[in-house]
């Protein structure tokens, strides 16, 4: 299985940052599995945003619910990343990552993509 | 919200020690339905994403050199590398999956001596 995340890397801030991770070597549409997303602001820890399973509802961060969309594109064998009203603050590497829905553990990740928020 | 607390937040062992990292959480990880710690061990190294390292508290990773090891249950947890090796230099965190929001330790750089 590999993770590829893909989008801008710079946005402006009050605008909306939207990344993708491409699913190679296996399907997005397994009910098996979350997709999620995790993000580290330069210099610092892991922070987890959100994630997404086929069918299933989106779960996200209470810190970002309000501002955060997380959807499956299955046609792409991808999933995505929207997280509107972005600041410096949300400057940070983005990463997907894969968990299995008989554990939580994330057990697969990308590569990550730094994010940027500046005018 | 579930809070990882790592100590320490940095640490400095000489090659071939041993090295001890420690993980508490705010409220038990302990799932009585199925004995399990819903808690996990990843080692990031620069540049690179983070890597699963231990699982369930105390099960390594398939591929994970036997020298890495966790420990504990309920809400105090170690990993313990017990001879370590120029390439085990990375930042370690701690996760606990047992809830939603899924929430990590500070992490703790571990340099050579």
């Amino acid at each position: 299985l590999q993770l590829q995340e893909s989008g801008p890397g710079l946005v402006k801030p009050s605008e909306t940052l939207s990344l993708a991770c491409n699913v190679s070597g296996g399907s997005i549409t397994s009910s098996t599995y979350y997709w999620d997303w995790i993000r580290q602001p330069p210099g610092k820890g892991l922070e987890w945003i959100g994630s997404v399973s086929y069918n299933v509802n989106s779960d996200y961060n209470p810190s970002l619910e309000s501002r955060v969309t997380i959807s499956i594109d299955s046609s792409k064998n991808q999933f995505s990343l929207r997280l509107n009203s972005v600041t410096a603050a949300d400057t940070a590497v983005y990463y997907c990552a894969r968990r299995a829905s008989s554990h939580w553990y994330f057990d697969y990740w990308g590569q990550g993509t730094l994010v940027t928020v500046s005018s | 919200d579930i809070v990882m607390t790592q100590s320490p937040d940095s640490l400095a062992v000489s090659l071939g020690e041993r090295a001890t990292i420690n993980c508490k959480s705010s409220q038990s990880v302990l799932y009585f339905s199925n004995n399990k710690n819903y808690l996990a061990w990843y080692q990031q190294k620069p540049g690179q994403p983070p890597k699963l390292l231990v699982y369930w508290a105390s099960t390594r990773e398939s591929g994970v050199p036997d020298r890495f090891s966790g420990s504990g249950s309920g809400t105090d947890f170690t990993l313990t590398i017990s001879s370590l090796q120029a390439e085990d230099v990375a930042v370690y965190y701690c996760q606990q999956y047992y809830s939603s929001p899924f929430t990590f330790g500070q992490g703790t750089k571990l340099e050579i001596k």
